[in-house]
This record gives C-alpha cells, structure tokens and sequence, in this order.
C-alpha cells in the first residue's frame, strides 16, 4: 500500500521564476491538504483540497495556487517566486474532511529560490 | 489567533534518561492536541492525539494529557532511545476546521548512548 509520494524530492528555482509541485494521495484518500515547513519551524497550512475544489486556505498570498485531479492527486503552484519561499513543502492525505489524525504526510518537497 | 509554543531545542539526553518536551497553547473552544514526530529524511508521523480535557495520549512509550486548566500538552517519555532521536512537533486543530493542522516550532530531540 503506497504511502503519499511527492515529486520532486528537490528543487532549485530562481527569484521570478514559477515552479510545480506534485503529490500522490496515499490510496483510498481523497483530500490533500499542503504545508510549507521553512527551515527550522513548524509547518503552516497554505490550503486544502477536496473534490477538486479549494475547501480552506492559509495565510499565503495568491501566488500560491493548487489543483486536485479526478484521481485525488494534487498540484502546489508559486508564481513570481521570492527567496522566502524557500522551504520544504509538505503533502498531507486523509478521506474526506475527518479529523486530522487520518492525515497521512508526505516527505516533503525541498525547493530552494536563488 | 490560535497558536501552539512548544519548548525550545535542541534537547540532548543520554539513553535511558526520562524526556519532557513542554507544549502550550492559545484557542478558542475546544481543540484537539496532537504530537507529530519527524524523521530524518521522513514525513511527519502522528504519535499520539488528545481530544478532550483530561484525555492522556500514548503511543510507542510517549505520553500526553490534555490540561485545559494550564492550556498544556506535555510530551513525555520515561526511558528514551537512541532511536527516538528526531523533531517533535506539538499540533492543534479545531474540529469546525476541516482537519487544518497548527503547528508548533519543533523540538529537536538527540539521544546519546
């Protein structure tokens, strides 16, 4: 039984630049939910999807966007990236909008703006 | 706004030595209280959770009881190993949240032999 997988494992962008992220939904789950964990602090929460739609956001401006696919999978992206956005971004599965202790974690995406 | 404080790292204990790792928060209502370790080169692993006042959370050794009064969850291991060497983040969620996750800034925990 797959875990949640994330691609890639690293990322080197420069300012300005958009990049993509990927995540895989363990299976049998179909919300994902992202997190972006800068170097040395807790992940925060950027947003959540569930039925292909946006159901919560963080705190994070609109260059941050997603999408969710008819197969759960899910895509992060960041428009006009800045050196702050350098972090390691997390994936997190669950089935339906439950409580948090069926959220399943990726192992991260590390992206690293020059 | 709701948010979680966890002691500060790094902690470094020698094997077999009894671990606290203090955690507080701030929210309105009522929240669930989780502890997530991490792993070096892993993803987050929930270890124990806590959904009312006076609930204790256990799990692999470690345990948490849910204080309302002292708005703490404080994580605890009476015996810990060189392989419990690992980030411990301290998590709230509220249950008309939709399962979004606030974190604390993480303990980094290393066992010695």
């Amino acid at each position: 039984d797959a875990g949640v997988t994330q691609s890639p494992t690293h990322l080197i962008k420069t300012r300005g630049q958009q990049v993509t992220l990927r995540c895989s939904p363990k299976s049998g789950h179909d919300t994902v939910s992202w997190y972006q964990q800068a170097l040395g602090q807790g992940p925060q929460f950027i947003f959540q999807y569930y039925e292909e739609e946006e159901r919560q956001r963080g705190n994070f401006p609109d260059r941050f966007s997603g999408h969710q696919f008819p197969n759960y999978s899910s895509e992060l992206n960041v428009n006009a990236l800045l050196l702050g956005d350098s972090a390691l971004y997390l994936c997190a599965s669950s089935l339906g909008l439950a409580s948090p202790d069926t959220q399943y974690f990726g192992p991260g995406t590390r992206l690293t703006v020059l | 706004g709701d948010s979680v404080t966890q002691m500060e790292g790094p902690v470094t204990l020698s094997e077999e030595a009894f671990l606290t790792i203090n955690c507080t928060y701030t929210a309105t209502g009522y929240p669930s209280l989780f502890w997530y370790v991490q792993y070096p080169g892993e993803g987050l692993q929930l270890l124990l959770k806590a959904t009312k006042a006076d609930d204790k959370g256990s799990n692999k050794g470690f345990e948490a009881t849910y204080r309302k009064e002292t708005t703490s969850f404080h994580l605890e291991k009476g015996s810990v190993q060189v392989s419990d060497s690992a980030v411990y983040f301290c998590a709230l969620s509220k249950n008309n949240q939709g399962g979004k996750l606030i974190f604390g800034q993480g303990t980094e925990l290393s066992v010695k032999p």
